[in-house]
């Protein structure tokens, strides 16, 4: 089974600063997907990046990017220029690519709790 | 808006009663899912279903039940509630070929 496993419980970042939140997984497969959710206190989750382990460029969208790293099996999201609506909790999670990728759903980590300072 | 909506979004309900809280979609998407969220767990995977009448266990299944006779719709059953099961439910949806699945508002369950 694969887990996924987020040290960080709590970060706190100035406005306008860099953070990078860590994520680590353990699989024995070659062919994943990895996501970093963002759930703000509005409860919805909504999908912030994506990775796909059979790409070796790092995944970016704007202000968010990610380091992927595969053979040590870390994924960690920087998020440049930190914004107040950033505030929120971020899950990394894991989805195997065996049966379409559809079937077994995403494993989680527990988050990490996103604070920014004005 | 993915076009995904659960029902209820909040209910307090007492140990021993039954409950089913439902996850609709509009979309067509094959896969389903049902997640619990708990502080200090993050998501976990209670059932999904792949196709109607189609569905399997995930790491938390002990205690629910599923069924989903459309493709539109996935219930999830808590045949006799207990307080373990006090929890906010997510629903989310996933179709064939995409990688990114979208999530429900969430149920948040009390028992009591």
């Amino acid at each position: 089974a694969q887990t996924v496993t987020q040290s960080q419980p709590e970060m706190s970042v100035q406005e306008a600063e860099t953070v990078t939140l860590s994520c680590t997984y353990d699989t024995s497969e070659s062919d994943y997907y990895l996501f970093w959710y963002k759930q703000p206190p509005s409860r919805q989750m909504i999908l912030v990046i994506r990775q796909e382990a059979y790409k070796q460029q790092n995944a970016t969208e704007n202000r968010f990017s990610v380091n992927f790293q595969k053979a040590a099996k870390s994924f960690s999201l920087k998020i440049s220029d930190s914004q107040l609506g950033d505030a929120a909790m971020y899950f990394c999670a894991y989805r195997s690519a065996r049966s379409g990728g559809g079937a077994d759903g995403l494993t989680f980590g527990k988050g990490t709790h996103l604070i920014i300072q004005p | 808006d993915a076009g995904i909506t659960q029902s209820p979004r909040h209910k307090v309900t007492e140990t021993g009663t039954p409950v089913t809280l439902r996850c609709h979609q509009t979309e067509n998407h094959r896969y389903m899912y049902w997640y619990r969220q708990d502080p200090g767990h993050g998501l976990r995977l209670i059932h999904y279903s792949y196709g109607v009448k189609d569905t399997d266990k995930g790491e938390v299944s002990d205690g629910y039940s599923v069924s989903r006779s459309k493709t539109e719709d996935f219930l999830l059953t808590l045949e006799s509630a207990t307080s373990s099961q006090t929890s906010v439910y997510f629903c989310a949806i996933k179709s064939t070929g995409s990688t990114e699945a979208f999530f429900g508002q969430g149920t948040r369950l009390t028992v009591v």
